[in-house]
């Protein structure tokens, strides 16, 4: 199954701000939107948004996310230390009727 | 608070059968898609096999269908993936998902 695109790596100074993007097509990310993923070696998966921009409780109001057509956005401010880590991007695809993931960003924070 | 507790992996030859369990509580699970997710050593994550809310509707990877079977029983709150012809390249571990809401802890599957 076809996967959506992040880019392998990112870093930006402690306190900076940082934007992640996600790119699929207008099946996945333009149909429902994206969920973001951050992924820390050893521990589970942590939702941090779903369908866009919608935050579970508990996150961060550090984390924003957004969408422009088929691509989504997550974008992380004020930068701390424990924000490195893996962040994923995924969204259901309707055509082919299968969740799909993007291959992960690496985020450092310096 | 949202949980969701997976259990069930374990070792297992190649070949072999495994089946794991979900139970989630803290939301209306009667309400909720759910998901298996699965990341091996190394990998990325994978997705596995998602399910409709009432059980009518199933929908897997490609590298599953046909060996693996998800399930779920809304009574207790439970979600099942049975998993047979097990192969090497299944070792991963296995996370239930309900992706507006929660991931669980994982279980980790090993075909060795």
């Amino acid at each position: 199954q076809a996967g959506l695109t992040q880019p392998p790596s990112l870093s930006e100074g402690l306190r900076q701000t940082a934007t992640l993007t996600c790119t699929g097509s207008s099946n996945d990310v333009g149909y429902e939107g994206a969920a973001w993923l951050q992924h820390h070696q050893g521990h589970p998966p942590k939702l941090l948004f779903y369908r866009n921009n919608n935050r579970p409780s508990g996150i961060s109001e550090r984390f924003s996310a957004s969408r422009s057509g088929n691509t989504a956005s997550l974008t992380i401010s004020g930068l701390q230390p424990e924000d490195e880590g893996d962040y994923y991007c995924s969204a259901w695809d309707s055509s082919l009727s299968a969740w799909v993931f993007g291959g992960g960003t690496k985020l450092t924070v310096l | 608070e949202v949980l969701l507790v997976e259990s069930g992996g374990g070792l297992v030859q190649p070949g072999g059968s495994l089946r794991l369990s979900c139970v989630g509580s803290g939301f209306i699970f009667s309400k909720c898609w759910m998901t298996w997710v699965r990341q091996a050593p190394g990998k990325e994550l994978q997705w596995v096999a998602t399910i409709r809310e009432d059980g009518s509707v199933e929908y897997y990877v490609d590298s599953v269908r046909g060996r693996f079977t998800i399930s779920r029983d809304n009574a207790k709150n439970s979600l099942f993936l049975q998993m047979n012809s097990l192969r090497v390249e299944d070792t991963a571990v296995y996370y239930c998902v309900d992706p507006d809401l929660s991931w669980g802890q994982g279980t980790l599957v090993t075909v060795s």
